[in-house]
């Protein structure tokens, strides 16, 4: 994914809330994607990646969905807590080309 | 887990002049650092990749003269913005990794303003 331009899109949510943020990506040949949470003035942290292989994994609180055919992810955030509020981005690779990051989704978690 | 480190976190200088971006891992060798920019409500654009003790490799588009990249030693990356110009006030990122190009860790991040 490219990045869009200046307006991040944005998913508002209830805290408790289940949230799913979503992903497109264009290079059939990744097979290997990230999910990466970023908090303003800082880097992005890690939160949950998936191999091209798999179609589903789950972490803590985290689950990450993978459509190779439609070239889909997802990123599913159960509970969702006023700490999840940040901004999300999705990054694929492969072989062993670098990182290309999504254009981001920015959470907002109302209390 | 593997932590990297930059400085300084902000700067400020005045167009004309250049400066130095430091990136750091902590506690690991990285044989690859990568540098990125990010503009306000965008996202990571990658800039170039630097492999210890050889050239950097940029992305299409970023001036290898400006945007000069040391990466000295297996803990040390450096940027030096030179001639810096209102235009490259950006938020700076790096990573580095110690395996193949997706396993990186990221720093925190430095907000550069150019007056």
């Amino acid at each position: 994914g490219e990045s869009v331009g200046l307006h991040l899109p944005t998913l508002s949510v209830q805290e408790g809330d289940n949230s799913i943020i979503n992903c497109a990506y264009s290079n059939s040949a990744s097979d290997y994607f990230i999910w990466y949470k970023q908090e303003s003035g800082k880097g992005p942290q890690f939160i949950i990646d998936i191999r091209s292989n798999m179609d589903k994994r789950q972490g803590q609180r985290v689950t990450v969905l993978l459509n190779k055919t439609v070239k889909h992810l997802s990123l599913q955030i159960a509970a969702t807590q006023p700490g999840d509020s940040a901004v999300y981005f999705c990054a694929e690779t492969g072989g062993r080309r670098a990182l290309t990051f999504g254009s981001g989704t920015r959470l907002q978690v109302q209390p | 887990g593997a932590v990297v480190s930059q400085h300084p976190s902000r700067v400020i200088c005045k167009s004309g002049t250049s400066v130095k971006i430091e990136c750091r891992s902590l506690d690991f060798q990285a044989t690859t650092m990568f540098w990125y920019r990010q503009f306000p409500k965008q996202s990571l654009m990658l800039m170039a990749t630097s492999n210890e003790g050889s050239k950097a490799t940029y992305e299409q588009g970023v001036e290898k003269d400006k945007f000069l990249i040391n990466h000295a030693s297996l803990t040390l990356s450096t940027l030096t913005v030179t001639s810096a110009h209102p235009e490259d006030s950006s938020f700076y990122i790096c990573s580095a990794a110690h395996g193949l190009p997706y396993e990186q860790y990221f720093g925190p991040g430095t907000r550069l303003t150019v007056t």
